[in-house]
């Protein structure tokens, strides 16, 4: 059964710094791995989707990297933004088009 | 371009009533359709998944159920709610083995 670990629960820091979330999942057969940000009591939004074959996908500030082999990903956040407060959720597509879900990293950035 | 509808926006009720949720996609064709639900500090937990009118895949059991009456529209549904069926619940679509994009989430209150 695959299951998904974020590692931190939680992280706190000051506006302007570089950050790094992680993500880890336990089954490698995925064919995708998708990040989201979800803002209090809102939907999911989707921010970067990589494909199994893929190493990393970049939009703006935002970096993530795909190791399938040790099952694992990282979302990197460049030059942090208060406007980045929110919780981030990372999920694996595995087969039946289903998506796994971990537990979430809530980020706080500080003016 | 797609869209998706999800009300009502939050609902309070009394354990023991019925429940429907309703989620209706607009600007695509044979989506695949999901419902989550999201516990409170916790990541989201598939609950269905359809991959066509009237298909309906269950992932947990529960006191839950879900129809899909038309191609754009899927209903969660309850005959008698508990007290632990209180959370978020969130419908969302993809195209076929591609991204899922969420609605804007119901937040279902029983006392």
């Amino acid at each position: 059964k695959q299951e998904v670990t974020q590692i931190p629960a939680a992280l706190s820091v000051p506006e302007g710094e570089n950050l790094v979330l992680n993500c880890s999942f336990t089954d490698s057969a995925i064919y995708n791995l998708q990040w989201f940000r979800q803002d209090p009591g809102k939907g999911l939004t989707s921010l970067l989707l990589i494909q199994s074959s893929q190493r990393e996908q970049t939009s703006g500030r935002l970096n993530a990297s795909l190791d399938k082999s040790s099952g694992r990903s990282t979302l990197y956040i460049a030059a942090s933004q208060p406007g980045d407060s929110a919780t981030y959720l990372c999920a694996v597509r595995v087969y039946g088009n289903k998506l796994v879900f971990g537990a979430g990293t809530i980020l706080r950035v500080k003016s | 371009s797609q869209t998706i509808h999800q009300w009502p926006a939050t609902l309070v009720q009394p354990v023991g009533s019925p429940l429907s949720l309703e989620c209706t996609v607009e600007g695509t064709s044979n989506p695949n359709l999901y419902w989550y639900r999201q516990a409170a500090g916790r990541g989201l937990q598939l609950l269905f998944y359809s991959v066509g009118i009237g298909q309906i895949s269950s992932e947990v059991p529960q006191n839950l159920s879900a129809s899909r009456p038309q191609d754009r529209q899927f209903i969660l549904s309850s005959k008698k709610l508990l007290l632990s069926d209180s959370g978020f619940y969130l419908c969302a679509w993809s195209p076929l083995g591609n991204i899922q994009y969420f609605g804007a989430g119901t937040r279902l209150s029983v006392l």
